[in-house]
């Protein structure tokens, strides 16, 4: 596509339940990127995907977080059993080679989560 | 860990040069970033410079790196009410597996 698609754009749920959030990256893009931004703040490395694999999940904050890419394109960010500290704006960016020169990330919009 | 600072705000006037700095803690670091965001809408690339240059320019922005002291500066010449945004620092280290932002500064532009 064009740019970095994310949906939803918004979600509210309820604090317990499970949540989604997807990004289809720019065609082509080897690279993916998952941040997380709260309210002032910068966005907040989560996990990198190269292709299919997770090449760095260090900034996920605990096992109720976990992001898949299976056919290396498409990235599913899950959040289980959600807590109100997890609401921010959850921001996906691509870029298509990490290894070589400045890797520029492309961002999408980010979808907000709010859990009540 | 990799940190990278920033002053919160900078209130300049229009037409006047603003100045946006940022320290980062990464000695190992390859690439800087400065990023855009106004609001409601995503991020967006400004410039980057490469660690083995001290300074970049394009158009109306300058960007003057010291490596030594691991200072990072955005410079807008003729700042416009449309360059009222938050601006984030970042940089990608030698392992190149993420690149880490700063909390980012506000620019504000009085007439």
């Amino acid at each position: 596509g064009a740019g970095v698609s994310q949906t939803p754009s918004n979600k509210v749920t309820e604090k317990g339940k499970y949540v989604e959030l997807r990004c289809d990256p720019i065609s082509g893009h080897t690279a993916l990127y998952w941040y997380r931004q709260s309210l002032g703040q910068g966005p907040e490395f989560l996990i990198y995907f190269q292709g299919t694999g997770a090449a760095d999940d260090s900034g996920l904050p605990n096992d109720r977080f976990f992001a898949v890419r299976p056919e290396g394109s498409v990235s599913t960010l899950k959040i289980q059993r959600t807590e109100r500290g997890d609401s921010a704006v959850y921001l996906c960016a691509s870029s298509w080679d990490r290894a070589s020169g400045a890797n520029v990330l492309t961002f999408g919009a980010g979808s907000r989560l709010t859990v009540l | 860990g990799e940190d990278v600072e920033q002053s919160l705000f900078l209130s300049v006037r229009e037409g006047d040069s603003s100045v946006i700095n940022c320290t980062y803690t990464d000695s190992s670091s390859t690439y800087l970033y400065w990023y855009k965001q106004e609001p409601g809408a995503g991020l967006q690339l400004l410039t980057y410079i490469f660690s083995n240059m001290d300074m970049k320019q394009d158009q109306r922005l300058t960007v003057l790196l010291n490596k030594k002291d691991k200072h990072l500066s955005l410079r807008i010449a003729d700042t416009q009410t449309g360059d009222s945004a938050i601006y984030f620092c970042a940089e990608m280290g030698s392992s190149a597996s993420k690149i880490i932002f700063g909390s980012g500064t506000r620019l504000s532009i009085r007439p």
